[in-house]
């Protein structure tokens, strides 16, 4: 299917537990973005990459680790999980150039108990 | 560097009133901003887009957004409100120079009465 999609959609994993939150996209976009969203804060930037093998810190990157070996494909893994990294994850890919936008996967709920 | 003030969390308006949802930004070169609308339990979904181009921008289901440079300001209004837009609705900002990320603003809850 064409478009941008999130696995899994919901998530419960245990402290301490390495977790990787899977992000695909089938555009060939450019740039990919992982951001966090939590009551009261928006949607904060985690990481992001312009292209492949190029990734970058955003506001909230600590205890969170991504690769991008190939340009459809943008992982997030969060080494070891904490109670503060329950929320809903968002991932984002952009074509890049004059004034494009992005296109948003469904989400990944994901609770660390 | 970039940033975005939506200026109310939350926004209450009857059906068939304006609805007016406020946004500033801050950017050091010319942006590009959007807006962004989340329904409960889904991604988000792009109403509109400024890209240099005409200053009053047209979006879907009957919204629209006026930049103002000199007020460096992007609402979005729309203007009779439907049951249907009560959603969570998010402005962005990218500024217009290479390698770029989207910041986005806290977010307004659009809130729906009858």
């Amino acid at each position: 299917d064409a478009g941008i999609t999130q696995s899994p959609r919901y998530k419960i994993t245990e402290t301490g537990r390495q977790v990787t939150l899977m992000c695909h996209q089938t555009w060939s976009h450019s740039y990919m973005f992982w951001y966090r969203q939590d009551l009261g804060h928006g949607l904060r930037l985690i990481y992001y990459s312009a292209a492949a093998d190029i990734t970058d810190k955003g506001e909230v990157p600590d205890g969170y680790v991504v690769s991008r070996s190939k340009t459809e494909n943008f992982p997030l893994t969060l080494e070891s999980a904490t109670r503060s990294q329950t929320s809903v994850y968002f991932c984002a890919s952009l074509l890049g150039g004059v004034g494009t936008e992005a296109f948003f996967g469904q989400g990944t709920r994901l609770t660390v108990v | 560097a970039q940033s975005v003030t939506q200026l109310g969390s939350h926004v209450s308006v009857s059906e068939g009133a304006l609805v007016l949802l406020r946004c500033n930004y801050s950017s050091s070169v010319p942006p590009y901003l959007f807006w962004y609308v989340q329904y409960p339990n889904q991604g988000l979904q792009l109403l509109l887009k400024y890209t240099s181009a005409a200053t009053l921008v047209k979006g879907i289901n009957g919204f629209e957004a006026e930049f103002k440079k000199s007020e460096t300001s992007f609402h979005l209004t729309k203007p009779s409100a439907h049951m249907s837009d009560a959603a969570e609705y998010f402005c962005a900002v990218r500024m217009n120079s290479g390698y770029s990320t989207l910041t986005f603003g806290k977010g307004t809850m659009l809130l729906v009465s009858p």
